[in-house]
């Protein structure tokens, strides 16, 4: 039973355009949401979160939207940079559960 | 200076046999965790401890027993290995059990494969 779905296993975008990861979740408790990246035979790296009180947090380059009503979620990369290439998680949790992931997206983005 | 580090990086091993894991924070973390990564890149955790004590513990095989000596140290050993303990693990670490402003550090994972 997949609570967080990653429906893209991967996305091609070209270097400085916008990547656009998407998640969605069927958990309606869930009330914390996150993203991590990660690269070849390392370990998750975490990257931004949103609470759901919230529809958006921007970090720099990064911002991830949330619509609770649809129970999406999205990041955004803009502008995408070569070294952005990497798996991307979604996760999730409430205080009822523990973080649950999704199975990622590999983003490849190109010079 | 790695945050999180867990030993080895590599385990190729037979059915059958016990093997161990482990893991250190140096980030002065109260929280840590194991997660696996199977097949089919599901990341799914196993257990977390909280300044050495249990407070997760999802349905592992009993084969799989964590050791916490102290709050910076989460050792995983695993008794009589089977074809489907093949994953990756990762330990991990946060400030506190799971929370806002509490996220996981992970470490660089342990590739098992049993043969």
């Amino acid at each position: 039973d997949q609570q967080v779905k990653q429906n893209s296993p991967s996305l091609s975008v070209q270097e400085g355009r916008i990547s656009i990861l998407n998640c969605d979740y069927t958990n309606s408790m869930f009330d914390y949401f996150l993203w991590y990246k990660k690269y070849p035979a390392e370990g998750p790296t975490f990257l931004i979160s949103i609470s759901s009180i919230k529809d958006k947090n921007e970090d720099g380059r990064f911002t991830v939207f949330l619509n609770k009503s649809a129970k999406h979620l999205s990041l955004h990369i803009v502008p995408s940079q070569p070294g952005d290439s990497a798996v991307y998680f979604c996760a999730a949790f409430s205080g009822y559960s523990t973080l649950t992931f999704g199975k990622g997206t590999m983003l490849l983005v190109s010079p | 200076d790695t945050a999180v580090s867990q030993t080895p990086k590599y385990l190729v091993t037979q059915m059958g046999n016990d093997k161990s894991i482990k893991c250190e924070q140096n980030l002065g973390h109260d929280t840590m965790y194991w997660y696996k990564q199977d097949s089919k890149k599901f990341l799914k955790i196993m257990f977390s401890y909280n300044n050495k004590e249990l407070i997760i513990n999802e349905t592992v095989p009993n084969r799989f027993s964590p050791k916490s000596p102290d709050k910076a140290h989460l050792n995983l050993h695993i008794n009589s290995l089977e074809l489907g303990d093949s994953a990756v693990y990762f330990c991990a670490s946060s400030l506190h059990p799971q929370g806002n402003n509490s996220p996981l550090h992970f470490g660089n994972g342990t590739r098992l494969t049993v043969t």
